[in-house]
This record gives structure tokens, C-alpha cells and sequence, in this order.
């Protein structure tokens, strides 16, 4: 089955930096790839993602990168300010079938203001 | 504003108590998931319903039982927990497996 490994596990930047977070994934299947954003105490809510046949997308401030020869894919984001501290998740499935998502172990980021 | 509800928000139970956990989702999705969120674990999926079968169970213990009787609402049933069990447990949707889950707001579930 997929394995996604995410990092770094926690990220501490000074508000108006970039922050970058990176995942990998090992089954080269895997064509759907989300990034969800948890607030303390809500629930996950999804924030940008990315299909295999592009290699980047942008949001405002947010963007993904994709490798799929690298098989790694990463959250991107600038100028950075207190409300985007929060956990950020990545998830990687083939999207056919009935598969569900895998999911990162989760980078919890802090906005120093 | 979510489009996937769950109830209750909060639960504690004693480890021989019978409860369940519920949701709902009104999106029009066809598979619906439930999640374990715990410190060791951040985001751990149970179990994985399309069209109201349930379609992988991640080797969860059988004092968890699910309940999909259609594709709109999802039982979570949990019987003789153990302390670990302890966690906040998050009902997902989707169309067809396909992109984004929408989560609910999870159960705070506390066993004593």
C-alpha cells in the first residue's frame, strides 16, 4: 500500500517568511495529492491539491509543487502570517477505485509575529 | 458552515458502556470514512464505506463496529473500549473516492 512521510514535523518562521513543507510517497500509482490545513481544535479542512499531470499550482499565497520522478511533492508558503499557524497535513492516493487517502504524519507550523 | 455533521461533539464513557458515534453528511457523496486522530497518530483511517459497503477496514479492533445504512449517514459503534481508545474521531465524505474529503468536526471521545 501507499506511505507518505512528511517534514519537517514542526516548523517555527517569523511572520512575512516563506515556510516549505515536503512529503513523499511510494507507490508511483498515486495520481491525487491534498493539502489539508487543521486549526487548533477544527476539524481538517482542505487547502490546495494537485493531480499528477501538472507539475505546480498556486493559490494567493499558497502553491504545490509536484516530482513524480522523485515521487515527493511539497506546501509552499510566502509571506506568511499568524493565522496560518496551524497543523498542515499531505495525502497522496490513486485516484480510481475505491481507495482511500494516506495521509502525512502532519507538520505543525508557528507564525512567530 | 461544514456539510459533514457529527454528534456528539464530546463523549466520555466508562470501558463496559455501549455508545455510538454519528454522522451525516449532506453533500451528495457516495463514500463516506472514519478517521482516529491521536497524538501517536495524527490522521489513522478506520474504516472506508462506497455505496454504503464497507470497502477496507484498516485492522481495526472489533470493539469498533460501523453503520453505513445509506450513502447520507455513517455509524460509528463502540462497545468495551480501552483507555487508548481515547482520541478525537473524524467522519469524512467524498464522490466516488475521488479528490477531496470533507471532514466533520470530529467526536472527543474520553474513556475512563
Amino acid at each position: 500500500g501507499e506511505n507518505v512521510e512528511q517534514h519537517p514535523s514542526t516548523l517555527s518562521v517569523q511572520e512575512g517568511d516563506s515556510a516549505v513543507i515536503k512529503c513523499t510517497y511510494s507507490d508511483s500509482a498515486s495520481n491525487y495529492f491534498p493539502w489539508y490545513k487543521q486549526e487548533l481544535g477544527k476539524r481538517p479542512q482542505l487547502i490546495i491539491d494537485i493531480r499528477s499531470n501538472v507539475g505546480e499550482k498556486k493559490d494567493q499565497r499558497i502553491a504545490v509543487t509536484l516530482n513524480k520522478t522523485a515521487k515527493h511533492f511539497s506546501l509552499h508558503i510566502t509571506e506568511t502570517q499568524p493565522e496560518d499557524s496551524a497543523v498542515y497535513f499531505c495525502a497522496a492516493k490513486v485516484d480510481t477505485g475505491r481507495r482511500a487517502l494516506t495521509f502525512g504524519s502532519g507538520t505543525r507550523l508557528q507564525v512567530q509575529p | 458552515e461544514t456539510g459533514v455533521t457529527q454528534t456528539p461533539r464530546h463523549l466520555v464513557m466508562g470501558m463496559t458502556n455501549k455508545k455510538s458515534l454519528k454522522c451525516e453528511q449532506h453533500l451528495g457523496h457516495n463514500a463516506m470514512y472514519w478517521y482516529k486522530q491521536s497524538a501517536k497518530k495524527p490522521l489513522e483511517l478506520m474504516f472506508v464505506y462506497s455505496l454504503e459497503e464497507r470497502v477496507e477496514n484498516n485492522s481495526v479492533p472489533s470493539r469498533f463496529s460501523p453503520e453505513c445504512p445509506n450513502s447520507s449517514h455513517l455509524f460509528l459503534h463502540l462497545h468495551t473500549l480501552q483507555p487508548e481508545d481515547s482520541a478525537l474521531y473524524l467522519c469524512a465524505s467524498s464522490q466516488d473516492h475521488g479528490g477531496a474529503q470533507h471532514f466533520g468536526d470530529g467526536t472527543r471521545l474520553s474513556i475512563l
